[in-house]
């Protein structure tokens, strides 16, 4: 089992629509999650962490963290064509981070 | 501010080469941490150095080697490359653990 796994996609939604991009994690003491966005050839950059579970609301990005089911998600509302990258889900724990393979989105317009 | 540096941005090595990847991390941040991306995968950690020590290391054989100096600049070194050794290879930063980690734009190798 992966330690951390997403959907490979490709994900494909029209202009103005929600995007919804899952994660598990395998380590049930995993403390930090996050979303990383990386556009094709560019490093990843950081869009969203949450820590504690429940829903945590930034702009049009919303990440949803739910520990017993070891289950992390992005919504991207109003998607915009700049949207279209890969997004990484990232799982911490103590010293190091583990990435999953990545969900590849496009926003058609 | 300055980000993540790292150098070079390129490089062609040959099989059996020994190659040394560098990394200025972003200023206040202290933790290095090496993760190599394969074409169309995800980032694979590979160390984290801290206080000049190697703090955790992932499943990468010990060809791969590193080394953090006391302005916490990392290095990483390949010794003996492999054709699968062509990769993304990533710096990231951090200070305080749970903030993320910010990652320099990478260097390209490609071994021949």
């Amino acid at each position: 089992q992966k330690e951390v796994e997403q959907n490979s996609g490709p994900l494909s939604v029209p202009e103005g629509a929600i995007a919804s991009l899952n994660c598990t994690y395998s380590d049930r003491g995993s403390q930090s999650f996050f979303w990383y966005r990386q556009y094709s050839g560019k490093s990843p950059e950081l869009i969203m962490s949450i820590y504690s579970n429940g829903d945590k609301e930034d702009g049009r990005f919303t990440a949803q963290l739910n520990k017993a089911s070891q289950y992390v998600s992005l919504l991207i509302r109003d998607s915009q064509p700049s949207d279209s990258a890969t997004y990484l889900c990232a799982v911490g724990n103590n010293n190091d981070m583990r990435f999953g393979a990545g969900t590849r989105l496009t926003v058609k317009p | 501010d300055a980000g993540v540096t790292q150098s070079p941005t390129h490089l062609i090595k040959t099989r059996g080469q020994q190659v040394t990847l560098r990394c200025s991390p972003k200023s206040g941040h202290d933790t290095v941490s090496w993760y190599q991306q394969a074409l169309g995968q995800g980032p694979q950690f590979i160390f984290q150095y801290y206080e000049e020590e190697e703090r955790q290391r992932g499943n990468f054989p010990d060809r791969f080697s590193g080394h953090q100096f006391p302005n916490y600049s990392s290095e990483l070194n390949v010794n003996a490359l492999l054709l699968g050794d062509s990769a993304l290879y990533l710096c990231a930063s951090s200070f305080v653990r749970a903030e993320g980690y910010t990652f320099g734009s990478g260097t390209r190798l490609t071994v021949v």
